[in-house]
């Protein structure tokens, strides 16, 4: 069935330091992918999205690029900032017209001054 | 900022027992969710609602499980009788339209059965 997969582990980094986290899915159709991310003391909040191969979702510095070939959508900041710990879970949509999503299982990222 | 809010935070039972968890989504949403997510494990969709009635469940979703929108501005999940395997923090959510991806989630209920 349609399923994303997210790297392992939480991920701790200083300020400023250049934050990646791995996203690949599996999809029988076109899927739209996500990024949501949940605050502490918070819902999960969609981030980005993107809907077709080669879009690039941003937002709040963060970037992710829907890559077919690889079946990826790896979320990527460039510096990252203490307010930016989070957990980061990527999802995908497969069908249209429901909001059924995907998720992975996430990633806690944890910034240190 | 309108923000979907659940009730309770946690909540702890005997297996065997009745369990509702409640919503309230954002007021103009139309389409309302629960996922839920077993410790370790991945966000999983239950159930999505519109205009009354269940739209789409998944297998994990069984008779066990219901959903009603009682008064116009809850929206519960009941599970009739907890199993150990139901302990997992769940999720409800809602949103403007179906085909967006673009939910909204409260913090989550955290239940764990005993």
């Amino acid at each position: 069935g349609d399923s994303v997969t997210q790297m392992e582990g939480p991920v701790t980094l200083s300020e400023e330091a250049f934050l990646t986290i791995n996203c690949t899915y599996t999809a029988t159709g076109y899927p739209s992918l996500f990024w949501y991310v949940q605050y502490p003391g918070e819902g999960l909040q969609l981030l980005l999205k993107a809907t077709k191969a080669d879009d690039k979702g941003s937002n709040k510095g963060f970037e992710a690029t829907y890559r077919k070939e690889t079946t990826s959508f790896h979320l990527e900041k460039g510096s990252v900032q203490v307010s930016d710990s989070a957990v980061y879970f990527c999802a995908l949509s497969v069908l249209y017209g429901n909001n059924r999503l995907a998720f992975g299982k996430g990633n806690q990222v944890v910034v240190i001054p | 900022e309108p923000e979907v809010t659940q009730t309770p935070s946690h909540q702890v039972t005997q297996m065997g027992q009745e369990v509702i968890l409640r919503c309230v989504p954002i007021s103009n949403h139309l389409y309302f969710y629960w996922y839920r997510q077993i410790l370790g494990q991945k966000v999983e969709f239950l159930v999505s609602f519109y205009n009354n009635e269940i739209s789409e469940k998944s297998e994990i979703f069984d008779d066990q499980f219901s959903v009603e929108r009682p008064d116009g501005s809850n929206f519960t999940l009941k599970i009739r009788s907890t199993k150990l395997e139901d302990s997992a923090m769940y999720f409800c959510a809602s949103s403007r339209r179906s085909n967006t991806g673009e939910l909204f989630f409260g913090e989550g209920s955290r239940l764990t059965v005993l």
